[in-house]
């Protein structure tokens, strides 16, 4: 089965500093990874995708299928992008159906 | 336009009875799916329709979660015989169709459920 790993529950940085959301994940097929990002008192929306390669409010992430990884980075953490960050795998099942497994999510503090 | 939305907002019931949680995709959108997020965790999958048939409810937990959505568009969550366990946010997203394409799934804001 499939499982995602975030192994930071808070990770706290200084306004400028750089920032780095690690997630990992465990699958035998080929993944597709997410990551959503839930501000305060805000539904959870997608931040990013892998198939994309875009950059979303200056996140970037990369996915490395050798260290099954998909870390999320910003080079300057800004005030506002403090909030809880999943990352998720999506998998098709036999039944049709397209599933995300989600990690349990790291809460990023970026103190002023 | 609208996003999904949910209600109630907040549910609190007493352990042993039944509930119903509603959900409202965004319109057009064929794929619809629930997911309970305890404390501390991220989302786990529930049960998921393409049109009005549940394709997969591999994530429900026992036959006590049950889940319709008989004219393809809004879908509601029921629970029978509430336990304690069951306190959770459930949460409830749509997509255009789940197909080749890993369309994004958009998520509604939740239901908390509190099983007293």
């Amino acid at each position: 089965a499939q499982r995602v790993t975030q192994p930071e529950k808070l990770l706290s940085v200084f306004k400028g500093a750089p920032v780095e959301l690690k997630c990992n994940y465990s699958y035998s097929g080929s993944p597709e990874l997410f990551w959503y990002v839930q501000y305060s008192r805000q539904r959870l929306q997608l931040l990013l995708r892998h198939i994309s390669r875009e950059s979303i409010k200056g996140f970037t992430a990369d996915l490395n299928k050798g260290e099954t990884s998909f870390h999320l980075k910003k080079p300057f953490a800004q005030e506002e992008d403090s909030a809880m960050y999943y990352c998720a795998l999506g998998v098709y099942s036999g039944a049709g159906s397209y599933q995300l497994t989600f990690g349990k999510g790291t809460k990023l503090s970026v103190i002023p | 336009g609208a996003g999904v939305s949910q209600t109630p907002s907040n549910k609190v019931t007493e352990k042993g009875k039944y509930v119903e949680l509603r959900c409202d995709p965004i319109s057009g959108h064929t794929a619809l799916y629930w997911y309970r997020q305890s404390l501390g965790q991220g989302p786990e999958f529930l049960i998921y329709f393409q049109g009005t048939g549940a394709a997969d409810d591999s994530g429900l937990p026992n036959d006590r979660f049950f889940a319709v959505r008989p004219e393809g568009s809004v879908s509601t969550l029921k629970i029978q015989r509430t336990e304690r366990g069951d306190s959770a946010v459930y949460l409830c997203a749509s997509s255009p169709r789940a197909g080749d394409v890993p369309f994004p799934q958009y998520f509604g804001p939740g239901t908390r459920l509190t099983v007293l």
